[in-house]
């Protein structure tokens, strides 16, 4: 089973702070996910990519497949991005797209 | 526009007293999820849907149930709810097409939050 890893746990930023959350993983995967929870709401997927990076407005991922690494990037921080990142990967080998996922990263920026 | 969409939003029931939630989507995907989130901690599969087939996860309490009455809805039933059933209720939806699994995204809801009298 994979065994996903996220730091920091909470992070607390001031607007307009540049912002790094990392997540590991234990087992080779095909595809991971970056999700975001906002209080008391459902999740919306923000990225999914398997090779190098991908970018969407102010929100950079990157992943490293040989050191089972990737990162979310926040560039230019808001208040509105306070909320749950969460990292994923697929579960039985990415059969079936079950996801495990991460603790979650909470992220409060400050105005 | 496509989504998924879960209700209610917010369900009250009684300690034993049988509850259903449901979830509905309009992206015709085959694959659909119920996920269990306990305050603080990861959200937890409890089972899938691949088509017509359920897959129960080996963890899923049997007080835990779920119907998918055809592509677009799901349903979560859970028997006798307890206290420690109090959560919130994730769905979720993927296009798989078959050996692509993990790659394809996840559509999620916005939860219901479920409490237990």
């Amino acid at each position: 089973k994979n065994e996903v890893e996220q730091s920091p746990q909470n992070l607390t930023a001031q607007e307009g702070e540049f912002i790094t959350i990392n997540c590991s993983y234990s087992v080779g995967i095909s595809a991971l996910h970056w999700l975001q929870q906002h209080p008391g709401g459902g999740i919306v997927s923000l990225f999914m990519l398997s090779s190098g990076k991908k970018k969407h407005g102010r929100l950079i991922a990157t992943i490293n497949i040989q050191e089972k690494h990737s990162s979310l990037h926040i560039t230019a921080s808001h208040p509105r991005d306070s909320a749950v990142y969460i990292c994923a990967v697929p579960n039985y080998g990415g059969s079936q797209g079950n996801l495990i996922f991460g603790k979650g990263t909470k992220l409060s920026v400050k105005p | 526009d496509a989504m998924v969409i879960q209700n209610p939003r917010y369900q009250v029931t009684q300690f034993g007293k049988p509850v259903t939630l449901s979830c509905s989507q309009t992206l015709n995907h085959n694959v659909m999820y119920w996920y269990q989130q306990k305050s603080s901690q990861a959200p937890k599969l409890l089972f899938h849907y691949y088509d017509k087939d359920f897959n129960n996860e080996a963890d899923t309490p049997d007080n835990f149930q779920s119907r998918r009455p055809n592509t677009s809805f799901c349903f979560l039933d859970i028997r006798s709810p307890g206290l420690g059933d109090a959560a919130m209720y994730l769905c979720a939806t993927s296009r798989d097409l078959g050996g692509t699994g993990g790659r394809q995204p996840q559509h999620f809801g916005d939860g219901t939050r479920l409490s237990i009298l």
